[in-house]
């Protein structure tokens, strides 16, 4: 069984400009939430999708969205980026809409601002 | 979660050595704790969860304790190994439709040493 699939997994991009990672999901998981993990901050909540509508979100700013389709797969968008982007991006996926109590990580989307 | 910083605590121990990382929390209303593991270069990793009605809950090799009138919350790794050499977060979560929508601790770097 294929685990959550992150891409790309390094990017680089300088100020100002936009980026979108993409998140598939493990097959037949419908949850698809992600996560900033910087070094000062750690591990912080941004959003969660659930069958194509944002369930949950985080306290980032508006220049961060996503959209799930349906699929299931997940995008994250981030415009205007700020030095501060730079960050680990994680993407995590559950089967149903309930709680099973195990999120499924991906390996990330390592972003550099410069 | 604790607030976060730079400085992760670290716990060093030799391989056979039982390992605690403890955790503090602070939603009162949080209903299911949760211990991630993560390796370098790689998304987390559950470990185990502790719904807030119980107080102990034992997995292969792990003990998760929580104690709600202190809020806190205790990963017991039992025979250490080097596999494990690892960060650990705790994190917390009210569940129901939020279960995706975790707050993560700081983390502690576990290292054992052969």
């Amino acid at each position: 069984k294929a685990g959550v699939t992150q891409t790309p997994r390094y990017l680089i991009k300088t100020r100002g400009q936009q980026v979108t990672l993409s998140c598939s999901p493990i097959s037949g998981h419908r949850s698809v939430s992600w996560y900033q993990q910087t070094p000062g901050q750690g591990l912080q909540f941004l959003f969660e999708y659930f069958s194509e509508t944002q369930r949950n979100k985080g306290n980032f700013p508006g220049r961060f969205s996503g959209r799930q389709f349906s699929n299931s797969r997940s995008e994250m968008n981030v415009s205007t980026l700020e030095l501060g982007d730079s960050a680990l991006y994680l993407c995590a996926s559950s089967g149903t809409g309930t709680y099973t109590g195990e999120l499924f990580f991906g390996e990330g989307s390592r972003l550099t601002v410069l | 979660g604790e607030s976060v910083g730079l400085h992760l605590p670290t716990l060093s121990v030799q391989e056979g050595d039982n390992s605690i990382i403890n955790c503090a929390y602070s939603n009162s209303a949080s209903d299911y704790f949760i211990w991630y593991k993560q390796e370098s270069g790689k998304g987390p990793q559950f470990i185990i969860d502790i719904r807030s009605n119980m107080d102990k809950r034992q997995g292969q090799r792990v003990t998760v304790l929580l104690n709600k009138t202190v809020k806190h919350l205790s990963l017991q790794i039992a025979a250490t190994q080097p596999g494990d050499s690892a960060v650990y977060f705790c994190a917390e979560t009210t569940g129901g439709t939020s279960y995706g929508k975790l707050t993560f601790g700081q983390g502690t770097i576990l290292t054992v040493h052969p």
